[in-house]
């Protein structure tokens, strides 16, 4: 049982470059989410979606794309690089219903923007 | 905008110890709060409390929450080495927010031997 899968693991990228950070879930959970963790400041919502072909925005979308084709995959967009983007990325996903904020966590992805 | 406090930020304990964690919050239209642990990387899921007054508990840990003060705490009896993590306090709406949680900063935890 895999549960959240996100790859990769570690990136480092440059100032501009662009990049897609991956997430699977396989629980066939309908809604997920994108945080980032910095040093101190908790965890951030970046998107989240409700389920195939919806999302949104949350705190701090600015420079992050998504999209869900499917209920599994979730992918984040980096558009162009930009050291403030440094940090560890961690996708989300949960049950609706009355357990919906319950959240599995992904291992997470550690970002360096150089 | 919604608001979560957690303290303290940092504690270090002995083994043995019982230690009390603190999360306020301010939230509009609020429908939950959420524990978890968080130990090198994802977080895990410890409690959800929507009503106040009633305590959960899980073997050395519980928690209680006061929705007329807008608080809740984190008890650990009896800490373990394997106690040592980051605590997250989260809140979430009602509504259609589903998975759109608001995180505290964390407690950090160090239990020594």
């Amino acid at each position: 049982n895999a549960g959240v899968t996100q790859t990769p693991k570690f990136q480092v990228l440059k100032t501009g470059q662009s990049m897609t950070l991956q997430c699977a879930q396989d629980m066939n959970h309908e809604y997920m989410s994108w945080y980032r963790q910095d040093p101190g400041m908790g965890l951030r919502l970046i998107h989240y979606s409700v389920g195939a072909g919806i999302t949104d925005q949350g705190e701090v979308p600015n420079g992050y794309n998504v999209s869900r084709s499917t209920t599994e995959d979730f992918p984040l967009r980096l558009l162009s690089a930009a050291p403030s983007q440094t940090s560890v990325y961690f996708c989300a996903s949960s049950y609706g219903g009355a357990t919906n904020e319950k959240l599995f966590f992904g291992s997470g992805t550690q970002l360096s923007v150089l | 905008e919604d608001k979560v406090v957690q303290s303290p930020l940092s504690l270090v304990v002995h083994e043995g110890d019982t230690v009390t964690l603190n999360c306020s919050y301010e939230v509009t239209n609020f429908r939950s709060l959420l524990w978890y642990k968080q130990e090198k990387k994802a977080p895990t899921f410890l409690f959800m409390l929507t009503s106040s007054g009633i305590e959960k508990k899980s073997g050395r840990l519980s928690s209680i929450l006061d929705k007329k003060e807008l608080f809740s705490i984190l008890n650990i009896t009896a800490t373990q080495t394997g106690d040592s993590a980051v605590y997250l306090c989260a809140v979430a709406r009602g509504g259609t927010s589903y998975g759109k949680l608001t995180f505290g900063q964390g407690t950090i935890l160090t239990v020594h031997p």
